[in-house]
């Protein structure tokens, strides 16, 4: 089976601390994404990347930076944490053609 | 007007009944995909379509390409059933949506013992 694995299940940041977010897959999977879950919104995309070292911005990418230098792993980058980045991070891959995997989330909380 | 509409926002059931979500879209799509998500967890994807029916076990996904519909069905329903389920499709509109899903708002199902 496919893995997804995010590195923390929940987080606790300061107010403009820099917060690393990873996701890491074992399949080889081209096509990487990070959501976020807010309560009445949804899965709502932040970026995406669909190979080494690529990136596209998805509908809510402002605040957050990512970084995909080896094909297993995506980075979501809050360089400066706010509270309103308060929420459930999900990332997910799939291989072109494929269905999505997705990770268990990271819930981050900033205060 | 949100381009993956689902219903029943939340549904409550005894243990044993048939369920049925439901799930319309207005895009043309590649593929939708029906996915579960427990309290606390992560998503785990349930199936993906691109035409008419899959089954897994208790679960059954059908989809009509030309009503832009499709249908998640839960027979012999089980407390741990309890769950959000989530429609999302896939355009295949490469240039408006690239490679992205866009998501329904969600199911909260609840089966009661």
């Amino acid at each position: 089976d496919v893995k997804v694995t995010q590195s923390s299940r929940y987080l606790v940041k300061r107010t403009g601390e820099k917060v690393f977010l990873e996701c890491v897959q074992d399949m080889d999977h081209e096509n990487m994404f990070w959501y976020r879950q807010d309560p009445g919104l949804g899965l709502r995309l932040i970026y995406f990347s669909y190979d080494v070292k690529m990136k596209e911005k998805g509908d809510i990418p402002e605040g957050y930076s990512v970084s995909r230098e080896k094909k297993e792993r995506f980075s979501l980058i809050l360089e400066s944490a706010s509270t309103n980045q308060t929420s459930m991070y999900l990332c997910a891959s799939r291989k072109q053609g494929y269905g999505y995997t997705f990770g268990s989330g990271t819930r981050l909380t900033v205060v | 007007k949100n381009e993956v509409e689902q219903s029943p926002q939340n549904l409550t059931a005894q243990e044993g009944e048939f369920i049925t979500i439901n799930c319309s879209y207005s895009v043309g799509i590649s593929a939708l995909h029906w996915l579960q998500q427990h309290p606390g967890g992560g998503i785990v994807s349930l199936f993906m379509l691109s035409s008419g029916k899959k089954k897994h076990g208790r679960l059954i996904a059908t989809i009509n390409i030309q009503e832009k519909h499709s249908s998640l069905h839960i027979t012999a329903s089980h407390p741990r059933d309890s769950a959000v389920y989530i429609c999302a499709v896939r355009s295949d509109d490469s240039v408006e949506y690239g490679n992205k899903l866009v998501f329904g708002a969600g199911t909260i199902l609840r089966v009661k013992s």
